[in-house]
């Protein structure tokens, strides 16, 4: 099956600097990249995704990569804010099920 | 709209205790899913149901057994439960199960067993 690496496991930033989460996969299938995010005590939501025919997308703060040669994908989020902070999720969706393939996580921590 | 629901929002087991962990959405969805989520590891498919009628394994479903009550609902039951089942359980719906669909998660059922 589809397997997902994400990194780091930890980031800490400053208010308003950027942060960048990356995330491997290894099915060239898959053609479905979502992000979530899981605050504390709650289920994960999405907050952006792509899909293979595209490679790149933006939604206010965050933004979203794709460089499918190198079967890897990137979050970015600017001008980190004290509630971007949470888990993130990547995850790799291959062939025409909605079978999510999640990545480790990454906790995020934006200080004040 | 209260959208995916999930209960009880905590169980304490002892080893080789059943229970069934219920969930249901009024998003009149077809596909629901069941997930793990251990630390260090991410959330893992156990089981999942395309639609009313069906179910599947997904990654990890030894030691479960799942039941597709009708279209809102979708129970996870564990026979036997072990302490390698300590974790915290999410389920998650999708309209169709078609590729690349947004997946709606329910707050989780935190799960400890002794």
């Amino acid at each position: 099956g589809e397997n997902v690496e994400q990194h780091p496991s930890t980031l800490s930033v400053q208010e308003g600097d950027s942060a960048v989460i990356k995330c491997t996969y290894s099915d060239s299938a898959s053609n479905y990249f979502p992000w979530y995010k899981q605050e504390l005590g709650k289920g994960p939501q999405l907050i952006i995704d792509i899909r293979s025919n595209v490679g790149e997308k933006k939604d206010q703060r965050i933004a979203v990569t794709l460089n499918k040669t190198a079967k890897h994908f990137s979050l970015h989020i600017t001008e980190t804010q004290p509630e971007d902070s949470a888990v993130y999720f990547c995850a790799a969706v291959p062939g025409s099920f909605n079978k999510f393939y999640f990545g480790s996580g990454t906790k995020l921590n934006v200080k004040p | 709209n209260a959208g995916v629901t999930q209960t009880p929002k905590f169980q304490v087991l002892k080893t080789g205790q059943s229970m069934t962990l219920q969930c249901a959405q009024d998003m009149n969805h077809n596909s629901m899913y069941w997930y793990r989520q251990d630390p260090g590891m991410g959330l893992r498919l156990i089981y999942y149901s395309a639609s009313e009628g069906t179910t599947d394994k997904g990654e990890v479903p030894n030691g479960y057994n799942v039941s597709r009550l009708n279209k809102r609902e979708f129970s996870l039951r564990l026979e036997s439960a072990a302490p390698s089942q300590t974790s915290v359980y999410f389920c998650a719906s999708s309209e169709a199960g078609a590729g690349g669909e947004t997946q709606y998660f329910g707050p989780g059922t935190r799960l400890l067993v002794l």
